[in-house]
C-alpha cells in the first residue's frame, strides 16, 4: 500500500498567488481529511469528505480557502489569494468505515508564503 | 465539543530511561483515543488507539497507553527509551457530534528529546 500521497512536499510562493495542494488517499478509503499545522494553533481540521462529498467545512478559515474532491482518488486544497499567515504544513489523511476512526496521514505539504 | 490537553510541551529523558507522556481529555462519553508520533519533516504515524475493552493498549515500537476513565487520561508509556524515539507526540480524541459528523481533535503535542 502506497499510503496517502501529497504533492508538492514543499511550496514557496509570494503573497497574492494561488496555491493548490494535492492529495491522493489510500485506495479504498472513503473518508478524506485536510488539516493545517502551525506552531501557534497546532493541528486543526479544515474540512473532510465522505464519498467525495464535503461533510464538515467549519474549519476552513475563510473564503480564500476551497477544497474539492472530484473523484475517490484525488482531492485539492486551494488558497486564492495566499497570504503570509497561511504559511503552515498542510496534511491530508484518509480512512474507511472498516478502519473505524483511525486516520492515516500523508507526509504533508510545507507551504511558505512570502 | 471535545478537547485534549498535553501538559508537557517538552520532555527530555536519557536513553534507556522510562517515559510517560501525559494526556487529558474532555468529552461527555468515552471517546476514541489515539497517540500519534511525528518525526521532523514527516507526517503523523499512529502509535496506538483505544476504542473499548481492555484499558491498557499496546502499540508499535514498544509503546503502551492506559485509559483511565476516572481521571479522563490516556497516558503514553515506554519502559526504555531509544534515541530514535526523539520526536513529537500527539494525543488525539475522536468523537461524533449530534449531527453525525466525526472530528478528531489533537493536543498541542509533546516534544521528546533523548540524551544519549
Amino acid at each position: 500500500d502506497a499510503g496517502v500521497i501529497q504533492s508538492p512536499r514543499h511550496e514557496v510562493t509570494e503573497m497574492g498567488q494561488e496555491v493548490t495542494l494535492r492529495c491522493k488517499p489510500i485506495s479504498g478509503h472513503d473518508y478524506l481529511f485536510w488539516y493545517r499545522q502551525t506552531m501557534m494553533r497546532g493541528l486543526e481540521l479544515l474540512i473532510y469528505f465522505n464519498n467525495n462529498v464535503p461533510i464538515d467545512d467549519s474549519g476552513m478559515p475563510e473564503d480564500r480557502f476551497s477544497a474539492k474532491m472530484p473523484n475517490a482518488s484525488f482531492s485539492t486544497l486551494k488558497i486564492q489569494p495566499s497570504e503570509p499567515r497561511d504559511s503552515a504544513v498542510y496534511f491530508c489523511a484518509s480512512t474507511s468505515r472498516d478502519r473505524g476512526e483511525t486516520q492515516y496521514f500523508g507526509p504533508g505539504t510545507r507551504l511558505l508564503v512570502l | 465539543a471535545q478537547s485534549v490537553t498535553q501538559p508537557d510541551i517538552h520532555i527530555t529523558v536519557s536513553e534507556g530511561a522510562s517515559l510517560e507522556l501525559r494526556c487529558n481529555y474532555s468529552y461527555g462519553a468515552t471517546p476514541y483515543l489515539f497517540w500519534y508520533v511525528q518525526s521532523p519533516g514527516q507526517g503523523l504515524q499512529l502509535l496506538l488507539k483505544y476504542f473499548s475493552g481492555d484499558t491498557l493498549v499496546q502499540g508499535i515500537k514498544g509503546f503502551e497507553a492506559e485509559f483511565k476513565r476516572s481521571q479522563s487520561s490516556f497516558n503514553l508509556r515506554k519502559p526504555s527509551v531509544h534515541w530514535s524515539d526523539a520526536a513529537e507526540y500527539f494525543c488525539a480524541v475522536g468523537a461524533y457530534s449530534g449531527a453525525g459528523s466525526y472530528q478528531l481533535t489533537f493536543g498541542k503535542g509533546t516534544k521528546l528529546s533523548v540524551i544519549p
